[in-house]
């Protein structure tokens, strides 16, 4: 059965940094793209960041992360990370990681941004 | 960047009675040996959402077999058959041909 859990979420002051974690099991975790995605209270789903299977490569939504939002891999220990650095108030969200072929998700973690 | 729009923005359901939703993405979403990048989610109230249909047409586990998937490239619909109470909720469509992306939400109520 394909799992993912996240943790790491948490409530955090603007200007800080929290690293969040996806633990994969039941899937080859090294042979697929992965994707941070969130839901901001009461909104729509937003694609955060990826990453190539081996690690090489990686994307941004777009300029309002880029620069802030590090996402990282570990095949090894089967474990998707999101650094998270310069938080502010509109990053407040739950935050999901994605399998890209299966489609399958975790419960989310939430991250809450506020002074 | 690949845009999905989703149709209808709402649909009041009967239950028993069929429901349909569309997704159109921007671009083709589907590569050179057949397989069409995009999956179906159905978030219910106050949960995460849930996988329904994976790669355009196949019902992930569990996932009750009134639910199904069509449509190639640039077309996708979701179909219910027969509508229950329990499918109230939001549903998106999602790309993962290039980077990711999601339809905006077709909210489903019960009339």
């Amino acid at each position: 059965e394909v799992r993912l859990v996240e943790s790491g979420g948490d409530f955090v002051q603007p200007g800080g940094s929290l690293r969040l974690s996806c633990t994969a099991s039941g899937f080859t975790f090294s042979s697929y793209w992965m994707s941070w995605i969130r839901q901001a209270p009461g909104k729509g789903l937003e694609w955060v960041a990826n990453i190539r299977p081996d690690g090489g490569d990686q994307s941004y939504v777009d300029d309002s992360v880029r620069g802030r939002f590090t996402i990282s891999r570990d095949n090894a220990k089967n474990s998707l990370y999101l650094q998270m650095n310069r938080l502010r108030a509109d990053d407040t969200a739950v935050y999901y990681c994605i399998n890209h072929s299966s489609g399958n998700l975790g419960q989310g973690t939430l991250v809450t941004v506020s002074s | 960047d690949i845009v999905l729009t989703q149709s209808p923005l709402s649909l009041p359901v009967t239950p028993g009675e069929p429901a349909s939703i569309s997704c159109r993405s921007s671009q083709s979403l589907m590569d050179s040996n057949g397989n069409n990048y995009l999956h179906w989610y159905l978030q219910k109230p106050g949960q995460s959402p849930q996988l329904l249909i994976y790669m355009g047409s196949n019902r992930a586990s569990g996932v009750p077999d009134r639910f199904g998937g069509s449509g190639s490239g640039t077309d996708f619909t979701l179909k219910i058959s027969r509508v229950e109470a329990d499918d109230v909720g939001v549903y998106y469509c999602m790309q993962v041909l290039l980077a990711l992306s999601f339809g905006g939400g077709t909210k489903v109520e019960i009339k």
